[in-house]
C-alpha cells in the first residue's frame, strides 16, 4: 500500500538552530500538509501546499515557517530559529484530491522533534 | 469554547466488548467527520468518515453523526486487543479552500484479554 514517508524520525537541535523536515508524499497525490501534535495535546493543522503554493495556514503557522517542493517528489517544513515549544511530533500527509472534500488524507509515521 | 470536544480516557474494557466513543463540537460549519485510529508514536490512520448526518457501518465499526446535536460516535464491536489506540474524531467544513481537518484530543482505549 502506498505511504507517506518522512525523515528524519527524530531530530534533536539547540534552540535558535535550523530545521528541515522532509516528506514523500503519495505518488499521484496533489494536496500536501503539514500537522504537528505536541505530547499529549491535540493534532493541530499547520499548512496545506497545493499547485506550489500554500493553500491555507493556521495561525501557528508564522514567519518562523515555511513549505516548498523543491522537486516532484519531496515536500520540506523549514522551521527558522527553533524555539522550545516547537518540540513535538510533525506530521506529513497527502490527499488525491482536497481534505474538505472528506477525501482520505494519509499520514506519514512523523518526525520527532525535540529542541533542547 | 472548543471547537472539537473528546474525552481523553483512558477508558478499558474486556475483549469482546462494545466500545462507543463520542465527540461533541461546536462549529456548525463541519459536514465532514473522521475517526482515525492513533498507535504509540504513529501517524493517525483513517477508519471511517461521514458526511453529514447519518450512519455508516465498516466491519465492526460503526460511525454515527448527529449535526442537531453537534455530537458524532464511533462503536467497535467484538472488541479486539488489537484495538487498543487512541481514536481520535477529525471534522472539516465543506466547499473549495477548506482544506484542515480539527482535531479532537483522542480517547486512549485498552482493550483486555
Amino acid at each position: 500500500e502506498p505511504e507517506v514517508t518522512q525523515t528524519p524520525s527524530h531530530q534533536v537541535t539547540q534552540m535558535g538552530q535550523e530545521v528541515i523536515l522532509r516528506c514523500v508524499p503519495i505518488s499521484n497525490h496533489l494536496y500536501f500538509y503539514w500537522y504537528r501534535q505536541i505530547l499529549g495535546q491535540k493534532v493541530e493543522f499547520l499548512v496545506s501546499f497545493y499547485n506550489n503554493e500554500i493553500s491555507e495556514k493556521s495561525e501557528i503557522f508564522d514567519d518562523q515557517f515555511s513549505v516548498e517542493r523543491p522537486d516532484g517528489s519531496n515536500f520540506t517544513l523549514k522551521i527558522r530559529s527553533t524555539k522550545l515549544e516547537d518540540s513535538a511530533m510533525y506530521f506529513c500527509a497527502s490527499s488525491e484530491l482536497t481534505g474538505s472534500g472528506g477525501n482520505t488524507i494519509y499520514f506519514g509515521e512523523g518526525s520527532w522533534l525535540t529542541v533542547v | 469554547q472548543k471547537e472539537v470536544e473528546q474525552d481523553p480516557g483512558p477508558l478499558s474494557v474486556p475483549e469482546g466488548a462494545i466500545v462507543s466513543l463520542n465527540c461533541t463540537y461546536s462549529n456548525s460549519a463541519f459536514q465532514y467527520f473522521m475517526w482515525y485510529r492513533q498507535y504509540s508514536r504513529k501517524g493517525p490512520e483513517l477508519l471511517m468518515y461521514t458526511y453529514s448526518s447519518g450512519n455508516k457501518e465498516d466491519g465492526r465499526f460503526t460511525a454515527q453523526v448527529d449535526k442537531s446535536s453537534k455530537y458524532i460516535s464511533l462503536f467497535i464491536r467484538d472488541s479486539q486487543p488489537s484495538d487498543s489506540a487512541t481514536y481520535l474524531c477529525a471534522m472539516s467544513p465543506s466547499g473549495a479552500g477548506s482544506y484542515q481537518l480539527t482535531f479532537g484530543k483522542g480517547t486512549k482505549l485498552s482493550v483486555i484479554p
